[in-house]
């Protein structure tokens, strides 16, 4: 039952450029989004969110844009960074499931210099 | 910054046996969560407890697991009789939320459970 779905297991992009992650739903019911980002060995670490009142939400390199008609959302990293290079995840919730988190299949970055 | 704290890092057990697998959540956290992630999957859903009993459960927490907060600082993951299917890394996390349900989860760093 993939509710969340993030259909490329791999990105890799040049040290400067954009990177975009994309993540897909299927619950009409989700009403809150968030990105973890995750190293071997490491439990996720949340970088941004978005409810589903809006359709953008940035916080510095970061920018989650979320369109609802679509059932999709996307991470922008501008500009990407050695760093960055960790695998990504997309985590959806439901005002009826609490606070339940359901993840994607992650997206692994590679950011090259 | 505060953080969720996991132990033991890595525990490999013998088939049938007992686990429990502690976490400290964040100090003035309210929710408290399990996931798990098999080798190749997903991060799953477990459990998640508040106020001193489960709030919400998956089909995968079935009646070998159960949880606890003893006393007042820990949240255990029991599991009664492993089975191999049962490895897999277990993540402890907490968030809030303040009256806002919305708010991020903060996850540990995870305990890898290897059942032989």
């Amino acid at each position: 039952d993939q509710q969340v779905k993030q259909n490329s297991p791999s990105l890799s992009v040049q040290e400067g450029r954009i990177s975009i992650l994309n993540c897909d739903y299927t619950n009409s019911m989700f009403d809150y989004f968030l990105w973890y980002k995750k190293y071997p060995a490491e439990g996720p670490t949340f970088l941004i969110s978005i409810s589903s009142i809006k359709d953008k939400n940035e916080d510095g390199r970061f920018t989650v844009f979320l369109n609802k008609s679509a059932k999709h959302l996307s991470l922008h990293i501008v500009p990407s960074q050695p760093g960055d290079s960790a695998v990504y995840f997309c985590a959806a919730s439901d005002a009826g499931g609490g606070n339940k988190l359901t993840f994607g299949t992650g997206t692994q970055l590679k950011v090259e210099l | 910054e505060p953080e969720v704290t996991q132990t033991p890092s890595h525990q490999v057990t013998q088939m049938g046996q007992e686990v429990i697998l502690r976490c400290v959540p964040i100090s003035n956290h309210l929710y408290f969560y399990w996931y798990r992630q098999i080798l190749g999957q997903k991060v799953e859903f477990l459990v998640s407890f508040y106020n001193n009993e489960i709030s919400e459960k998956s089909e995968i927490f079935d009646d070998q697991f159960s949880v606890e907060r003893p006393d007042g600082s820990n949240f255990t993951l029991k599991i009664r009789s492993t089975k191999l299917e049962d490895s897999a890394m277990y993540f402890c996390a907490s968030s809030y939320p303040g009256g806002n349900r919305n708010t991020e989860a903060f996850f540990g760093q995870g305990t890898r459970l290897t059942v032989v």
